[in-house]
């Protein structure tokens, strides 16, 4: 069965930083384009940072840009978000998700998801 | 950065139909494909339509979406209680070094 699990989401102070993962199952992640996605609390859906699946090539939303970095470690079968210099604005449930993608991006879509983690950001 | 336009919320009684309307531009929606996720109270979110009216394995076909240049739309048929739920539609932006946007969600209400 394919499945994500999502893991390091907690409590860090404004400035901190925090390192999430994802463990992938049923499926080879460093062979798969990836996502990370974010929902505050009570609003929608936020896509946060993506990698592609062959090539080493990564994307980020200007939210986030300069602070976080996205990874997957091959021999763990994982995903993970770096995530630096955190605001009080990125605190929200952290969801990993594996995406199926054209090389031209026309097609582009997250076909699995994780149950999420929670970043809570506060003094 | 850029995102799609939906509908605060929408409703019906069981077994009517309810459309949902997602607006965007010549760099998501005019360029590439769009998707919808749906979102049940509590829970993550689950691919409902990709690559603009296909469904995934297990999707019951009561879900249906299109899309027309620069807007898509996702239609329900036959409305139940269990499609209560958020749903946002999505799609590839071209603009400035490449990102996925979301729209602005969608609530269903089942009267």
């Amino acid at each position: 069965e394919v499945q994500l699990v999502e893991s390091g989401g907690g409590l860090v102070q404004p400035g901190g930083s925090l390192r999430l993962s994802c463990a992938a199952s049923g499926f080879t992640v460093s062979n798969n384009a990836m996502s990370w996605v974010r929902q505050a609390p009570g609003k929608g859906l936020e896509w946060v940072s993506g990698i592609s699946g062959s090539a080493y090539i990564t994307y980020y939303a200007d939210s986030v840009k300069g602070r976080f970095t996205i990874s997957r470690d091959k021999s763990k079968n994982t995903l993970s978000l770096q995530m630096n210099s955190l605001r009080a604005e990125d605190a929200a449930v952290y969801y990993c998700a594996k995406v199926t993608a054209g090389t031209n991006k026309y097609y582009y879509y997250m076909d699995v998801w994780g149950k999420g983690t929670t970043v809570t950001v506060s003094s | 950065q850029s995102v799609l336009t939906q509908p605060p919320s929408a409703s019906g009684t069981p077994g009517q139909r309810v459309t949902i309307s997602c607006s965007g531009s010549s760099s998501n929606i005019g360029s590439n494909s769009v998707n919808w996720y749906q979102q049940l109270p509590g829970t993550a979110p689950k691919l409902l339509i990709h690559s603009n009216n296909q469904r995934p394995s297990g999707v019951p076909d009561r879900f249906s979406g299109s899309k027309s240049a620069g807007s898509a739309s996702l239609a329900i048929s036959g409305l139940q209680s269990e499609d209560e739920a958020d749903y946002y539609c999505a799609a590839w932006d071209d603009s400035l070094n490449g990102h996925y946007v979301f729209g602005t969600g969608t609530r269903v209400t089942v009267l």
